[in-house]
């Protein structure tokens, strides 16, 4: 079955507490991204990558990393989480860049950070 | 500044009647999305919209793209409760260039019974 996964799905840390949310795609996909949704706020873009070792930021990037070594997975690396970071994030992927293909989203993962 | 706004941001409609959410963004944009989240649940794509004047239907929903306006509808023809969901417009602003997306705040959409 296409899909995009995350793990994991619920997770509740401290502040300062490193932490790796991940993300793989089985569908070859180039292109995958990160999101936060806030209340109010819509979804909003944190990094995306185009191609392997290919990332690039998105709207809100501060206090994220990201990185792309294999095609099919695309994990979101918080080094020292704040409360501010608590939201619930989607990873996505899409056929590739420049494609007419609309976006896949994972189940998302919500995050609490204390 | 880059800005996607969606209007109205809450809609409570009676089964049976129409309606339409509004997307008017800032950039000059050829493609358009639509997608539609349940509660809890996660985003699924309703619409790809990619040039001036498109327009998709499907079921009870039609989509269309003004890119000229940069306005993006999504119509509700007799709405049924299976409708109710959140609905999202997003943007990719890049074309050949950013390939950054930028989504609206959402619609929430109730249908009553």
């Amino acid at each position: 079955e296409a899909q995009v996964t995350q793990n994991p799905r619920y997770l509740i840390t401290v502040t300062g507490k490193k932490l790796t949310v991940t993300c793989s795609q089985n569908m070859n996909h180039e292109y995958m991204s990160w999101y936060r949704q806030d209340p109010g706020l819509g979804l909003r873009q944190i990094y995306y990558s185009m191609n392997v070792e290919v990332t690039d930021k998105g709207d809100v990037p501060e206090g994220y990393k990201v990185s792309r070594k294999e095609k099919r997975n695309f994990p979101l690396i918080l080094e020292s989480p704040s409360p501010n970071q608590t939201s619930l994030y989607f990873c996505a992927s899409s056929l590739a860049v420049a494609s007419t293909d609309t976006q896949y989203f994972g189940p998302g993962t919500r995050l609490t950070v204390l | 500044e880059l800005k996607v706004e969606q209007n109205p941001l809450f809609l409570s409609m009676q089964e049976g009647k129409n309606y339409t959410i509004y997307c008017n963004y800032s950039t000059t944009s050829d493609r358009l999305y639509w997608y539609r989240q349940d509660p809890g649940k996660s985003l699924e794509s309703l619409f790809v919209l990619l040039s001036n004047g498109a327009v998709k239907q499907e079921g009870r929903l039609m989509a269309s793209l003004d890119t000229k306006a940069r306005l993006s509808t999504l119509h509700i023809t007799a709405a049924v409760h299976d409708l109710s969901a959140t609905y999202f417009c997003a943007v990719d602003p890049g074309g050949s260039g950013t390939y950054k997306y930028i989504f609206g705040t959402g619609t929430r959409l109730k249908v009553l019974a």
